[in-house]
C-alpha cells in the first residue's frame, strides 16, 4: 500500500497566519489526492481535489498543490473556524490511503 | 438531499461478528461506488472497503482484509460491512461515504457508528 506521510503533525497558529501542511506519497500518484478538514465529532468535509481543485463551497483562502510525490496545502489567512484536524488522501491506487493527520491550533 | 445513515454498531467480544448497514437516500444508489472508513477514538482516519456501484468488484484495507466484506443491495439502496474475527484494534466510529459525482475522494459521510471490541 502507498504510504502517505504527513508533516507537520500539529502546528500553533494564529488567526490571520499563512499555513501550509505538506503530504508526502511513498510513490507517485500522479495529481490523484485530496485534502479533508475534520472537527470534533464530526465527519470530515473535503476541501481539496485532484491536488489543487477547490471542493464547491469551500473558501478560496484554502488551495492545494503539488504532483507525483508531494503536495501542500495552504491556507492563505487563517480564521478562527479553521482551527481543525487536516487529512490528505491518496486515490491514485487501493486501497486508499490517509495521512496521518495535522491538528491546527491556536 | 444525500443521506447516509448508518446502523448496526455496539460493544462486541473479541473474535466475534458484526453487520453495519448504511441506508442511503437522496441519490441514485446503484450509480455510485460507496466507501467505509473509520476512525478510533481519539485518532486518525482508515480507509476500509470500496465497492463498485453493481457490487462486482471490492477492495480492502490490508488491516481488514480477509476478515471484513463489504456488499451491498441496490434493490434497498443499503451498503452493508460484515466484520468477522473482531480485535481490539478494530474499535472505531465506522463512517459510509459517498464519492462525488464524476469522481474520486469522498464529498458525502454519514453521521458513524461506533463500534467496539472489548471483553
Amino acid at each position: 500500500a502507498i504510504q502517505m506521510t504527513q508533516s507537520p503533525s500539529s502546528l500553533s497558529a494564529s488567526v490571520g497566519d499563512r499555513v501550509t501542511i505538506t503530504c508526502r506519497a511513498s510513490q507517485g500518484i500522479r495529481n490523484d489526492l485530496g485534502w479533508y478538514q475534520q472537527k470534533p465529532g464530526k465527519a470530515p468535509n473535503l476541501l481539496i481535489y485532484g491536488a489543487s481543485n477547490l471542493q464547491n463551497g469551500v473558501p478560496s483562502r484554502f488551495s492545494g498543490s503539488g504532483s507525483g510525490t508531494d503536495f501542500t496545502l495552504t491556507i492563505s489567512s487563517l480564521q478562527p473556524e479553521d482551527f481543525a484536524i487536516y487529512y490528505c488522501l491518496q486515490d491514485f491506487s487501493y486501497p486508499w490511503t490517509f495521512g496521518q493527520g495535522t491538528k491546527v491550533e491556536i | 438531499q444525500v443521506q447516509l445513515v448508518e446502523s448496526g454498531g455496539g460493544v462486541v467480544q473479541p473474535g466475534m461478528s458484526l453487520r453495519l448497514s448504511c441506508a442511503a437516500s437522496g441519490f441514485t444508489f446503484n450509480n455510485y461506488a460507496m466507501h467505509w472508513v473509520r476512525q478510533p477514538p481519539g485518532q486518525g482516519l482508515y480507509w476500509v472497503a470500496v465497492i463498485s456501484f453493481d457490487g462486482t468488484t471490492q477492495y480492502y484495507g490490508d488491516s481488514v482484509k480477509g476478515r471484513f466484506t463489504i456488499s451491498r443491495d441496490n434493490s434497498k439502496n443499503i451498503l452493508f460491512l460484515q466484520m468477522n474475527s473482531l480485535r481490539p484494534d478494530d474499535t472505531a466510529v465506522y463512517y459510509c461515504a459517498r464519492p462525488p459525482v464524476g469522481g474520486d475522494q469522498i464529498d458525502n459521510w454519514g453521521l458513524g457508528t461506533l463500534v467496539t471490541v472489548s471483553s
